[in-house]
């Protein structure tokens, strides 16, 4: 069974521009999270997405924006880059939400913006 | 204050000793610990979870002291695929997320 996909898996953007992260969960999966991890950090909460609906944001500003589809994959917008959005991009899936689950992270999108 | 506290390391450790980290939580209510394991570029991966009561998985052992807000592991008798970063882990009380709260991570070396 294939795990938690993400794509791109590298990409560089300029400041200013904006970017979609892409996010396919584990077949069943109705949770998907994004977190941000900046080099020698350990990862930071975005967003969570449950059926659909935003059930937790992190303190990130207006810029982050996400969605969840009807199939249960989810994007992860940034608009006007800043250098410091420069991190991994992380995608985690579960099968629901309120904790207890198991979370699978997938394998990241590298951003780096110049 | 950081919400989950690490000693980022590095620790250098020579094969077969033994290495425990400790990790710190300022929520008295946070309500499920973790520890992750994260290899060079990789995603991070789930290792064990911690409870009152203690766990070990086989070389692995963790605890958690909720009284001191205090998580902790130790790995017996390292081994060189034991070099990575291992993330402590808490989640935060009720609500109708699963949100992780990382701390910065502890690198760790084993040296041949």
């Amino acid at each position: 069974d294939a795990g938690v996909t993400q794509s791109p898996t590298h990409l560089i953007k300029t400041r200013g521009q904006h970017v979609t992260l892409r996010c396919s969960p584990i077949s069943g999966h109705k949770s998907v999270s994004w977190y941000q991890q900046v080099l020698g950090q350990g990862p930071q909460f975005i967003f969570q997405y449950y059926e659909k609906e935003e059930r937790g944001r992190g303190n990130f500003p207006d810029r982050f924006s996400a969605r969840q589809f009807p199939n249960y994959s989810s994007e992860l917008n940034v608009n006007a880059l800043l250098l410091g959005d420069s991190a991994l991009y992380l995608c985690a899936s579960s099968l629901a939400t309120g904790g207890g689950d198991t979370i699978y992270f997938g394998e990241g999108s590298w951003l780096t913006v110049v | 204050r950081k919400e989950v506290e690490q000693d980022p390391g590095p620790f250098n450790v020579p094969e077969g000793a033994t290495v425990a980290f400790n990790c710190t939580y300022s929520n008295s209510a946070s309500q499920s610990f973790f520890w992750y394991r994260q290899d060079c570029r990789k995603e991070p991966k789930l290792l064990m979870s911690v409870y009152s009561s203690g766990n070990e998985d086989g070389r692995f052992t963790a605890q958690l002291n909720r009284a001191s807000q205090y998580i902790s592991l130790l790995i017996r008798d390292s081994k060189l695929s034991d070099s990575a970063t291992y993330l402590c882990v808490v989640t935060p009380y009720g609500g109708a997320t699963n949100k992780l709260i990382f701390g910065t991570g502890t690198l760790l070396a084993v040296q041949p």
